[in-house]
């Protein structure tokens, strides 16, 4: 199956600081990516789908100004955690899925991010 | 809008028990994708099946197998035979026709005791 990266894995940063996240697919080509967030025990949040060349369209109570989302080529997206703050603290899951198939989403293995 | 409901929050089980997982949807599309998911604790979601709304066959794939009902809007996943290593969150999700995310259940956390 295609593969879908993230990086980096783990992530320990301090309050107020920005955080990127990349996500790559590796063997094809992602016309659209989407960004979940998961908080400990919880279920996967949609955050935002991104189409390539497009501005991101977040989901409602999703800040854009904090969450900057670019996906600027067919095999890259990244999130941009601007000013992170504890309650920013999460598993960020980006995902993506090619043209020719809308079947098909596949899945990054997820960034820990830690905001002390 | 799609909505999925995992109404079983933690199962226990002793090992070889077998264990159903259920997994109910609500959709108004006529074309749509049921997905199952493990999540161990390492947190990388593992694809275990994809189900259109055409195909209502039940699939079976070694321990585990599905049950998809679409007159129930119900998609449940058995493990037979259960093992420890079977312990993990399990997800089940939907998507819609076109270009859609998809949409996560809350998850039930499986634990599977020796």
């Amino acid at each position: 199956g295609a593969v879908v990266s993230q990086h980096p894995s783990r992530v320990i940063c301090k309050s107020g600081t920005s955080v990127k996240i990349e996500c790559r697919s590796l063997d094809f080509q992602a016309t659209t990516m989407f960004w979940y967030r998961q908080f400990p025990k919880q279920s996967l949040m949609l955050m935002a789908t991104s189409n390539e060349g497009s501005k991101a369209t977040y989901e409602q109570g999703v800040e854009k100004d904090k969450f900057l989302i670019n996906h600027a080529s067919l095999t890259l997206s990244t999130l941009t955690v601007t000013s992170a703050h504890p309650e920013d603290s999460s598993f960020y899951i980006c995902s993506a899925r090619e043209a020719t198939s809308y079947n098909e989403q596949f899945f990054g293995p997820g960034t820990r991010l830690t905001v002390l | 809008a799609q909505k999925v409901t995992q109404a079983q929050t933690e199962i226990s089980v002793v090992e070889k028990e077998d264990v159903t997982l259920d997994c109910v949807y609500e959709t108004r599309d006529t074309t749509y994708y049921l997905f199952w998911y493990k999540q161990p604790p390492s947190g990388e979601l593992v694809f275990l099946i994809r189900r259109n709304s055409f195909d209502e066959q039940n699939e079976i794939s070694g321990r585990y197998s599905w049950n998809f009902q679409k007159s129930t809007s119900s998609f449940n996943f058995t493990i037979t035979a259960s093992q420890v290593v079977d312990s993990a969150v399990y997800f089940c999700a939907l998507r819609g026709s076109g270009n859609t995310p998809l949409v996560f259940g809350k998850g039930t956390r499986l634990s599977v005791i020796a």
